[in-house]
């Protein structure tokens, strides 16, 4: 299983700044097959990104993914009110041929300073 | 547009079954693997279950093995999650979600709004 680990557990930060979220795997992640997820409180995730860099439909673009192998990051560019959330990365690519498993890191908590 | 909608969650006792469903609209769920995933109470995702397009490749976490088992109707374009010897463990909000992409499980484009189960005594 690879074990994806978040940091920091928690971000306090004012609007308009800059932050960068990580996401460090155990192993390396096959094809860059990782995605991230925004989720708000009593709300279902939301997709932000998969294939580590490409935005899913609708995203805003203050909102971009980077990394390869084991070391993952999601950027905001300038944090607007809806962006403060937890945010979910998740492995999809050290699934086959002998073992499966879909994993996620423990989410990194963005909070309004 | 593409829903998700669960239903099936609630109070049981340790030990006991519950079946889940999912029930999809705004897209065919025979074009897709779908998933079950949870979420505990004040905790993180947990992807839980997959099952192909056909129905015929299943997989699974560990900590459910043996105990649940996903499947799907695409005639009635639904998911089902049989949950059986539940324990507190599996006490969770469980989202049904749509993979993006056939072919092989990956990443999940739409999200339900989940059921919640509880295992108490």
């Amino acid at each position: 299983e690879v074990v994806l680990t978040q940091s920091p557990g928690t971000l306090s930060l004012s609007l308009g700044e800059r932050t960068t979220l990580s996401c460090r795997a155990s192993q390396s992640v096959s094809n860059n097959y990782l995605a991230w997820y925004q989720q708000k409180p009593g709300q279902a995730p939301r997709l932000l990104i998969y294939g580590a860099s490409t935005r899913a439909t609708g995203i805003p673009d203050r909102f971009s993914g980077s990394g390869s192998g084991t070391d993952f990051t999601l950027t905001i560019s300038r944090l607007e009110p809806e962006d403060f959330a937890v945010y979910y990365c998740q492995q999809y690519g050290n699934s086959f041929p002998n073992t499966f498993g879909l994993t996620f890191g423990q989410g990194t908590r963005l909070e309004i300073k | 547009q593409v829903q998700l909608l669960e239903s099936g969650g609630g109070v049981v006792q340790p030990g006991t079954s519950l079946r889940l469903s999912c029930a999809a609209s705004g897209f065919t769920i025979g074009n897709f693997e779908m998933h079950w995933v949870r979420q505990a109470p004040g905790k993180g995702l947990e992807w839980v279950a997959v099952v192909s397009p056909n129905g015929d490749i299943k997989y699974y976490v560990d900590s459910v093995k043996g105990r649940f088992s996903i499947s799907r109707d695409n005639s009635k374009n639904t998911v089902y999650l049989q949950m059986n010897s539940l324990t507190a463990e599996d006490s969770a909000v469980y989202y049904c979600a749509k993979d993006m992409i056939r072919g092989r499980p990956d990443y999940f484009d739409y999200w339900g709004q989940g059921t919640l189960v509880t295992v108490s005594s």
